[in-house]
């Protein structure tokens, strides 16, 4: 079955530490690739997409996430993070708009 | 403004009593899905529907009803509520050509 994992369920980082959060897919073929940002107590919103072309796709708030077809990767990252990124994170993958499924999710605590 | 609308946010009920959890969205949106959020598990997908009068099971139907009869609604009923049922519930929506998810606010439910 289609899948996505994340593999870092939480994550405590300074302010100003980088920042890389793994997700893998199992889809074979063609696939869209998602990361999604929900702040507490808030709504989930998009960070950035991924459908096709450059691998290494920028999104708001200076995140940024590459796409590696061998790995079957799309992880994200962040130069530096802020007291602000302080949310939960969720990878999520589709082959067609209808089958959207997420990973487990990330919570990402930036301490100041 | 453009967005999802669910009610209510919060709820609080009984084992067996019928509820219906209304979301409604202003973008004209062909796809609207449900999802359940569960601590550990991610999002979860309970139905979906690609327009009106076509619905779809998602992964955990189980407990759930929907229909679409106007385009712009896409209400969640829980015939029968069990406690396995509390959960936050999010409803989402996108054009079928953006591919791009809407999120509403999120419904807490909680079933004693």
């Amino acid at each position: 079955a289609q899948s996505v994992s994340q593999h870092n369920h939480h994550v405590i980082l300074s302010e100003a530490a980088s920042l890389e959060l793994g997700c893998n897919y199992s889809y074979g073929g063609t696939v869209n690739l998602f990361w999604y940002v929900q702040y507490p107590g808030q709504h989930l919103q998009l960070l950035l997409k991924y459908f096709s072309g450059d691998p290494l796709v920028k999104g708001i708030k200076g995140f940024e996430a590459e796409f590696i077809k061998s790995k079957f990767s799309f992880n994200l990252r962040k130069p530096s993070v802020q007291w602000s990124d302080t949310a939960e994170y969720f990878c999520a993958a589709n082959t067609g708009f209808q089958k959207l499924v997420f990973g487990t999710g990330t919570r990402l605590l930036v301490s100041p | 403004e453009a967005q999802v609308t669910q009610n209510p946010r919060y709820l609080i009920t009984v084992t067996g009593k019928k509820l219906t959890v209304t979301c409604s969205q202003n973008m004209n949106h062909e796809y609207m899905s449900w999802y359940r959020q569960d601590p550990g598990l991610g999002l979860r997908q309970i139905y979906y529907s690609m327009n009106v009068e076509v619905t779809d099971k998602g992964d955990v139907p189980e407990g759930y009803k929907v229909s679409r009869k106007e385009k712009r609604n896409f209400p969640l009923i829980l015939e029968s509520p069990s406690p396995n049922q509390t959960s936050l519930y999010f409803c989402a929506s996108t054009d079928t050509g953006a591919n791009v998810l809407t999120f509403g606010a999120g419904s807490r439910l909680t079933v004693l």
